[in-house]
């Protein structure tokens, strides 16, 4: 039983396409996440989804938007790609503690992006 | 911006050899934690270190943290090749709610046989 699923797990587009990536937890947790790891493995935060309120990074671009349809899903969708957004994109899912802390993440094992 | 920073960047030791590598980061936390990610794979979850605590054992990981210096350093004793990958801290900043943990650079860390 895999706990955070995403898929696909490669996936290879032209610009200007619209893609979406789909992200399953079975945790039952209540808050999920999207990160972008670029080519150097830095990690950054693009967006978490807790009780459907939506926390947006700023630096991230409007293309990039996340569609939760329940607890258990949250997908990201791609507007017209370009060549920077090729990366890794892995989703996350935890559960919150009291007055919201933190005490780890199940990551999925991650889309490699290759925008052409 | 609140980004952690490990040091080194990259670390080659022999199996057997202890390997230390230290985090820092900017505001206060309600935790760090850190994680391995081995390579094309998601990160995985190692052990987590409380604000109030000092020093933490799992298994072969030991992990301080000095909150004073706002660092923090993971030990892996007696080194094996299964143990290359890269690990990353990442912090709960106090308040930080449903914003997410924020990780450091990392330290990619190889195990010569």
């Amino acid at each position: 039983d895999t706990a955070v699923s995403q898929t696909p797990k490669y996936l290879v587009t032209q610009m200007g396409n619209d893609k979406s990536i789909k992200c399953e937890q079975n945790l039952g947790h209540d808050t999920m996440y999207w990160y972008k790891q670029d080519s150097k493995k830095f990690l950054k935060i693009m967006f978490s989804y807790n009780n459907k309120e939506l926390i947006i990074n700023e630096t991230v671009p409007n293309r990039f938007s996340p569609k939760s349809p329940d607890k258990a899903h949250l997908n990201l969708h791609i507007n017209s790609l370009e060549l920077g957004d090729s990366a890794v994109y892995f989703c996350a899912s935890s559960q919150l503690g009291r007055q919201g802390t933190n005490y780890g993440y199940t990551f999925g094992s991650g889309t490699r992006l290759t925008v052409v | 911006s609140q980004q952690g920073e490990e040091d080194p960047q990259a670390l080659s030791i022999q199996e057997g050899e202890n390997a230390t590598m230290n985090c820092s980061y900017k505001t206060s936390i309600n935790n760090l934690q850190w994680y391995r990610q081995n390579s094309g794979r998601g990160l995985v979850h190692l052990i987590l270190i409380r604000s109030n605590e000092r020093e933490k054992h799992s298994g072969r990981l030991r992990v301080t943290l000095d909150t004073s210096k706002k660092s923090s350093s993971l030990l892996i004793t007696a080194s094996r090749a299964a143990d290359t990958a890269s690990y990353f801290c990442a912090t709960d900043y106090l308040g930080g709610g449903a914003d997410g943990l924020t990780f450091g650079k990392g330290t990619h860390l190889i195990i010569q046989p």
